[in-house]
């Protein structure tokens, strides 16, 4: 069966640092791979994917993740963290059932971000 | 309207009550979802909707009942339902083939007292 894990429930960073949230995941097969962030009080808006190709994979907001298949992993990195990116992250992996796709998310890493 | 809307987005309700969560997607997807969100648990997927036909159902509680009359709309249909069930639900919808990222509503915060 399909698993995500993400180590860190609560990550908190300065403004100016580098950003590394961990993602763990556990699936037999090529595994589709999403990073989402959610503010409070909103929906979950995509970060990036992976389905194949280049293992480094660049998203909106100057985020990137890096799917490193030894390891099982899709760690979600940004040089430099602005304070409006303090908000709820969750990674998923993805899995063709019969029918639609399904996704199974993480518990999330909430990041704080200090002046 | 763009992208995935819900409504309501807050609603109190009693547990002998009946209410309905609707949610309308303007993407043009062919795929519908409903998500539980509950505090330090993972998002639970809850239904599947492809092509307006339910292809998952996650061993869900009866008391919560979906409809997909079409492509863009999704209902979820709650009744006598428990305070354990107050959490965000997110509605979500996709692209088929799989490997199309789901686009989420902003989500229905309900508390059950």
């Amino acid at each position: 069966a399909q698993s995500v894990t993400q180590p860190d429930i609560h990550i908190t960073v300065s403004e100016g640092a580098s950003l590394e949230l961990r993602c763990n995941y556990s699936y037999g097969a090529t595994p589709y791979l999403f990073w989402y962030v959610q503010s409070p009080g909103q929906g979950l808006q995509l970060l990036l994917k992976y389905f194949s190709g280049d293992t480094l994979v660049q998203g909106i907001k100057g985020f990137e993740a890096e799917f490193k298949r030894s390891q099982s992993s899709f760690n979600l990195r940004k040089p430099s963290v602005h304070w409006s990116d303090a908000a709820e992250y969750f990674c998923a992996v993805g899995a063709r059932q019969t029918g639609a796709n399904n996704l199974f998310f993480g518990t999330g890493t909430r990041l704080t971000v200090i002046p | 309207e763009t992208g995935v809307t819900q409504t309501p987005r807050h609603l109190v309700m009693g547990m002998t009550n009946k209410k309905s969560l609707k949610c309308e997607q303007h993407l043009g997807h062919n795929a519908m979802y409903w998500y539980k969100q509950s505090a330090k648990k993972p998002l639970e997927l809850m239904f599947v909707y492809s092509l307006e036909e339910r292809v998952e159902n996650n061993s869900v509680p009866s008391r919560f009942s979906p409809e997909c009359p079409n492509s863009s709309h999704l209902f979820l249909h709650l009744h006598t339902l428990q305070p354990e069930d107050s959490a965000l639900y997110l509605c979500a919808s996709s692209q088929e083939p799989s490997y199309n990222e789901q686009f989420f509503g902003p989500g229905t915060r309900l508390t059950v007292l």
